[in-house]
């Protein structure tokens, strides 16, 4: 398995300019997370879906982030209008759900954005 | 107070010794818990996991979980450069769904020739 996949792995914008970050989880993996990561702040989970439904997006700033899984094997983030603090890596992160409950995250390689 | 709290570093320690990296979590209820490395300009990548009381054995990684006390630890035997990364202890809080967990900050490790 290729892994989880993510385009583009830079991305450098200007302030006001929308920004469309990808995300291609393992096959058969039923949960999609998206995480930021910055000095700051460290690793932030943004959102998750199950099944391709978001469950919990309370951790996505403010309504300039959006995102979205349209079938379980794509999944975007979108950020418009961006601004210079969202500069950060993105990481996205697929599982699948064990018998327990409980199971491991598998990262992607994330995507570096630079907002100027 | 943060939900998982992980002393920043670095930490460092010579090649051949223990490291010993230590997390404390406020959530009373939680279940599970975890260690990811990261290497500088990589992804996280799991390399332990607890969830019962005491300690777990894998390798030269072993982690420990006192529930009472609210802390996991990760202890590296024989450690060498390539174990040189950050550290992340992650938590599965008790009011959120099983797959959702909680990152600490990450401490720097450090392991001199």
């Amino acid at each position: 398995d290729a892994g989880v996949i993510q385009s583009p792995r830079h991305e450098v914008t200007e302030m006001g300019q929308e920004v469309t970050l990808r995300c291609k989880p393992i096959s058969g993996h039923d949960y999609l997370f998206w995480y930021r990561q910055t000095m700051m702040r460290g690793l932030e989970l943004l959102i998750y879906f199950n099944n391709n439904v978001p469950i919990d997006d309370s951790g996505m700033p403010e309504d300039r982030f959006s995102a979205k899984m349209p079938n379980a094997s794509f999944s975007t983030l979108k950020i418009q209008p961006s601004e210079p603090r969202d500069s950060a890596v993105y990481f996205c992160a697929s599982s699948l759900a064990g018998t327990s409950g409980m199971n491991e995250q598998f990262f992607g390689p994330g995507t570096r954005l630079t907002v100027l | 107070q943060k939900e998982v709290e992980q002393n920043s570093g670095p930490l460092s320690v010579p090649e051949g010794a223990i490291a010993s990296l230590n997390c404390t979590y406020s959530d009373r209820g939680s279940q599970s818990f975890f260690w990811y490395r990261q290497y500088s300009g990589k992804s996280p990548e799991l390399i332990m996991f607890i969830y019962s009381n005491g300690d777990k054995e894998d390798g030269r990684f072993t982690a420990q979980l006192n529930k009472a006390s609210q802390y996991v630890s990760l202890l590296i035997r024989d450690s060498q450069p390539s174990d040189s990364a950050t550290y992340l202890c992650a938590v599965n809080l008790r009011d959120s769904s099983a797959s959702k967990i909680i990152f600490g900050s990450g401490t720097r490790l450090s392991i001199r020739p």
